[in-house]
């Protein structure tokens, strides 16, 4: 069965801290992955999705970056967190050019 | 790029009562519709989708209708029963790799 593991499930980092979030993905081969960040009433906004190794394309400029350095697993990084970065991140996978499957999230509290 | 409204951000009904919440969609090229659910502390599961060719599609007590003229698509819930409790978001498809959601709307069955 296909199954999708992300985490750590909250995390809490100082600004100017460096970030990864790791995603990984089982039971599927080549999955269009996916990062979205949630912010607190707002829907889900699309920050990078990739459909391969090593391919990895961004929505919106921002302080993060993103790698797929094997086919099921996708890291979301910063280097120096932002206060803004806070928020709830989501990873996804799916097939055929929209997220079907996602994670159970990664609370993010900057201090 | 597309804009997806969601109404209402709020609704309570009555265990066995029917549950809609209405989505508008701007972009006319959007040609994919799915709906999530999403429990608290864990990332959106999808319930239903639509494609652009059908009008209407049903799994046991949802439903999904869709007017393309309008740019509008429903979720119906019938007999709601508490655990349907959760905050659901539709989404819109346009373009290749990305889904544009709406602001969610939290649902409370009252037993």
């Amino acid at each position: 069965s296909q199954t999708i593991h992300q985490w750590p499930a909250t995390l809490v980092q100082p600004v100017g801290s460096p970030l990864s979030l790791e995603c990984t993905v089982e039971g599927t081969s080549n999955p269009n992955l996916y990062w979205y960040r949630q912010a607190a009433g707002r829907g889900l906004q699309l920050l990078f999705y990739s459909v391969g190794i090593g391919q990895i394309s961004s929505e919106v400029p921002q302080n993060l970056s993103a790698s797929r350095p094997q086919d099921r697993q996708f890291i979301l990084s910063s280097k120096k967190l932002l206060l803004s970065d806070s928020g709830f991140y989501l990873c996804a996978y799916g097939q055929g050019g929209q997220p079907q499957h996602f994670g159970d999230g990664t609370r993010l509290s900057i201090l | 790029g597309e804009n997806v409204e969601q109404h209402p951000s709020t609704l309570s009904v009555q265990e066995g009562d029917s549950a809609v919440i209405k989505c508008t969609y701007s972009d006319s090229a959007s040609n994919y519709f799915p709906w999530y659910k999403q429990e608290l502390g864990k990332g959106p599961q999808l319930i239903i989708d639509i494609r652009s060719n059908v009008g209407e599609k049903k799994d046991q007590r949802i439903a999904v209708t869709l007017n393309k003229t309008a740019k509008h698509f429903s979720l119906h819930i019938t007999e709601t029963q508490p655990e349907d409790s959760a905050v659901y978001f539709c989404a819109a498809k346009t373009g290749a790799n990305n889904l544009f959601f709406g602001t969610g709307t939290r649902l409370t069955v009252i037993p």
